[in-house]
């Protein structure tokens, strides 16, 4: 009955290696993002999503790239990662645009 | 473009009492949300208090509510007879409403103790 799920919770890897992160709402939610918490705690959206059309790309890095198979799934492909993608990153879901977002519990993306 | 300062990097208080986090931002929108959320050491982001800029009554929910002065741009957030399950992070955040490709922008956050 979780609402905004993520997999996995932690992801240790090394720099170079591409990996993904998933992320599930079952809300029925249309709109999904993805942010980025650095070390300081600080929380910057990345990308979102309504009814699978990107609406926000922020200046992230083109190794980024999210994918919304459907309304309900947001992943986030990165490749070749490298030490300063280390971060908690969470997904989040709102009903509409401009509507509280509801987060999921945060993948600590850890490179070496 | 909007931004949103809280000013208290970190606090600390005893249990029961009654705690105020600040925060301020800057708009020249006249519709928008503001929101806290809390950030406890578990890191789950989970929202605490939600305000529509068109009403002029203040939010509450429980012990949480919020002190919405409009003019001054500023949403302060009072947390009553505080509980040890209230140290976290908490963020104050803003969005413009209506607008579709608009996004959240948070404050840097204050992060509050609460001492047994």
């Amino acid at each position: 009955d979780t609402a905004v799920s993520q997999t996995p919770k932690y992801l240790v890897t090394q720099m170079g290696n591409d990996k993904s992160i998933k992320c599930e709402q079952n809300l029925g939610h249309d709109t999904m993002y993805w942010y980025k918490q650095d070390s300081k705690k600080f929380l910057k959206i990345m990308f979102s999503y309504n009814n699978k059309e990107l609406i926000i790309n922020e200046t992230v890095p083109n190794r980024f790239s999210p994918k919304s198979p459907d309304k309900a799934h947001l992943n986030l492909h990165i490749n070749s990662l490298e030490l300063g993608d280390s971060a908690v990153y969470f997904c989040a879901s709102s009903p509409r645009v401009d509507h509280e977002q509801y987060f999921g519990p945060g993948t600590r993306l850890t490179v070496t | 473009a909007q931004t949103v300062t809280q000013s208290q990097p970190e606090m600390s208080v005893q249990e029961a009492e009654t705690v105020t986090l600040s925060c301020t931002y800057d708009t020249s929108e006249n519709n928008y949300y503001l929101f806290w959320y809390k950030q406890p050491p578990s890191r789950q982001m989970i929202l605490v208090i939600r305000q529509e800029a068109y009403k002029q009554q203040n939010a509450t929910e429980n012990r949480f509510s919020v002190n919405f002065q409009k003019a001054a741009k500023s949403f302060s957030l009072k947390i009553s007879d505080s509980q040890l399950g209230d140290t976290a992070m908490y963020f104050c955040a803003f969005m413009k409403q209506y607008n579709r490709d608009d996004k959240i922008i948070f404050g840097k956050g204050t992060r509050l103790h609460i001492l047994p």
